[in-house]
Formats: structure tokens, sequence, C-alpha cells
């Protein structure tokens, strides 16, 4: 199984703050990665998809990079909204596997 | 615009076999991937298999082949049964819709089902 890695386990920023979370892949992925946002007590909601494409309906502070192993998600100004946890999702193969998620917090 | 709404048994007893379904309103099951998704109090999301609306299916080897996931196209649902059940499989469980090829993501959650398996 892909294993995906995801750092940091945890973040503490302030709104306007621009925030980068990172995953690696175990293997080549090519660009077969999502991004997922999860509040307390909902379900995730799809922010990005292979790797790079942003959701419809998803604000454009919000965006995806990479491809292979090593991708980023980026929030470029933290809206109070967005305190949150992330994780990423591999779709390159089965089964599909998570990172471990990051949790964005108050600072 | 397309729901899911998963429903099933909150409580389930050791060694016995968790059944959940997943109703699709809004929209058809067919063309599309289905997804069943857990995620233990406190902790982060694990896969646990999915169905093609055809009856494809691929599971988490992780869960031993306990695992069996179908779909009835005739009244747009599918389901999950997890045979064996143990503590380790408390959880909340989602249901998903997936897009699949070329833009696999999924776009659509059912609002979780927290099952617990106690005696």
């Amino acid at each position: 199984a892909v294993q995906m890695t995801q750092s940091p386990s945890s973040l503490s920023a302030s709104v306007g703050d621009r925030v980068t979370i990172t995953c690696r892949a175990s293997q080549d992925i090519r660009n077969a990665l999502g991004w997922y946002q999860q509040k307390p007590g909902k379900a995730p909601k799809v922010l990005i998809y292979a790797a790079s494409r942003l959701e419809s309906g998803v604000p454009s502070r919000f965006s995806g990079g990479g491809s292979g192993r090593d991708f980023t998600l980026t929030i470029s100004r933290l809206q109070p909204d967005d305190f949150a946890t992330y994780y990423c999702l591999q779709d390159y193969n089965f089964p599909r596997t998570f990172g471990q998620g990051t949790k964005v917090e108050v600072k | 615009q397309v729901q899911l709404q998963e429903s099933g048994p909150g409580l389930v007893k050791p060694s016995e076999t968790l059944s959940l379904t997943c109703s699709v309103s809004g929209g058809s099951i067919s063309g599309y991937y289905w997804h069943w998704i857990r995620q233990p109090p406190g902790q982060g999301l694990e896969w646990i298999g999915h169905i093609y609306y055809s009856g494809t299916t691929n599971y988490n080897p992780s869960l031993g082949g306990r695992v069996t996931i179908s779909v009835d196209t005739s009244k747009n649902q599918f389901s999950l049964k997890l045979r064996s059940a143990t503590a380790a499989d408390t959880a909340v469980y989602y249901c998903a819709r997936d897009r699949g090829y070329p833009d696999y993501a999924m776009d659509v959650w059912g609002q979780g089902t927290t099952v617990t398996v106690s005696s």
C-alpha cells in the first residue's frame, strides 16, 4: 500500500497567515492526490483534486501543488472558517490511503 | 443535489456482523464509484473499500478479508458488511461518492453514522 506521510501533524496560525501543509507518498503517484478539510463532527469536504485542481465552490485562497511523491496544500490568507483538520488522500491505486491529518489551530 | 444517508445499527456485539446501508437521493447511483470510510474516535480517516455501480469492488486488505460491499441499483443504495466485529471497529462510518477517472475525488459525503462494538 502507498503510505502517505503528512506534516506537520498540527500547527498554530493566525488569521491572515499563509499556511502550507505537505504530504509525501512512499512511491510515485503522479498527480493522483486530493486534499480534504474536516471540521469537528462533520464529514470531510474535498478542496483539491488531481493535486492542483480546485474543487468547484472552494475559495481560491486554497491551492495545491506537486507531483510524483511530494505535494503541498497552501492557504494563502487563513480565514476564521479555515481552522480545521486537513487530510491528503492518494487515489493512484488501491487501497486508497489517507495522510495522518494536520490540525490547524488558532495561535 | 445528490445526498447520501448512512443507516444501520448504532450498537453491534463483538463477533457479530456490522451492517450499514448508504441511500443515494437526488441523483443516480449509476456511473460513479461509491466508498466506505471510517474514523475511530479521535483518530484519522481509514478507507474501507469501494464499489463501482456495476458491482466491481476493492477492499482494504488491512481489514483481513472481513468486508463485503454490495450495490442495489434498483433501490439506489449500497451496503457495507464487516464480519467478526471487534472493539477496534468502533468508529464513525461515512459513505462517499467518487467521480472516478479522470477527476477522482470523493465529492459527496454522508453525514456519518456512529457504530459502537460492545457487549
